[in-house]
């Protein structure tokens, strides 16, 4: 069975300092992968996604940026965190091709920055 | 531009009875439309999907309509039960890689 792993699942972070999330798939190869963010009283925006090794598709200008450096790990990160980047960040995998059953998630990493 | 839009934010259910949950789109290219069910400091968790070709789909206690000359998607859970409890994400298909969600719609069940 697949399962999605992410880390850590609370942050707290000074203004300024960077920022890494990694997320990593089990049981799946070559699988879509997504960063979400969920902020406060927010629906769940579309960050980045990658369908392979090195393809990264930014979908909201930001201060953050992704990596896929293998098939199953995908890695968000910033160099200079803001106040508004606080949120709950999900990562999250779905398959390719017909039988579509949309995404498994993550249990999410709640960031603080203070 | 907010492609998938839940305009109630929050909803109040007594147990037992039927909660429906409201979801429009406006991008009449979406062709699968899916619920998604979120507790707090988790992440949100498949519930019930739709294709565009239909108008209904049943899954226990849980249905789902597509109306789509009114680009509007519901969800019906018969009878609420207070585990039904959370956020519910509506979530439309873009292209073959990308899910497009609403902002959410807290369900509370009331005993």
């Amino acid at each position: 069975s697949q399962t999605i792993h992410q880390w850590p699942a609370t942050l707290v972070q000074p203004v300024g300092s960077p920022l890494s999330l990694e997320c990593t798939v089990e049981g799946t190869s070559n699988p879509n992968l997504y960063w979400y963010r969920q902020a406060a009283g927010r629906g769940l925006q579309l960050l980045f996604y990658s369908v392979g090794i090195g393809q990264i598709s930014s979908e909201v200008p930001q201060n953050l940026s992704a990596s896929r450096p293998q098939d199953r790990q995908f890695i968000l990160s910033s160099k200079k965190l803001l106040l508004s980047d606080s949120g709950f960040y999900l990562c999250a995998w779905s398959r390719k091709g017909q039988g579509w059953y949309g995404y498994t998630f993550g249990s999410g990493t709640r960031l603080t920055v203070v | 531009d907010q492609q998938v839009k839940q305009n109630s934010p929050s909803l109040s259910v007594q147990e037992g009875r039927i909660s429906i949950l409201n979801c429009d789109y406006t991008n009449s290219m979406f062709d699968y439309f899916l619920w998604y069910k979120k507790y707090p400091a988790e992440g949100p968790t498949f519930l019930i999907s739709i294709s565009s070709i239909k108008d209904k789909n049943e899954d226990g206690r849980f249905t789902v309509f597509l109306n789509k000359s009114a680009k509007h998607l519901s969800l019906h859970i018969v009878p609420s039960q207070p585990g039904d409890s959370a956020v519910y994400f509506c979530a439309a298909r873009q292209g073959a890689q990308k899910l497009v969600f609403g902002q959410g719609t807290r369900l509370t069940i009331n005993p």
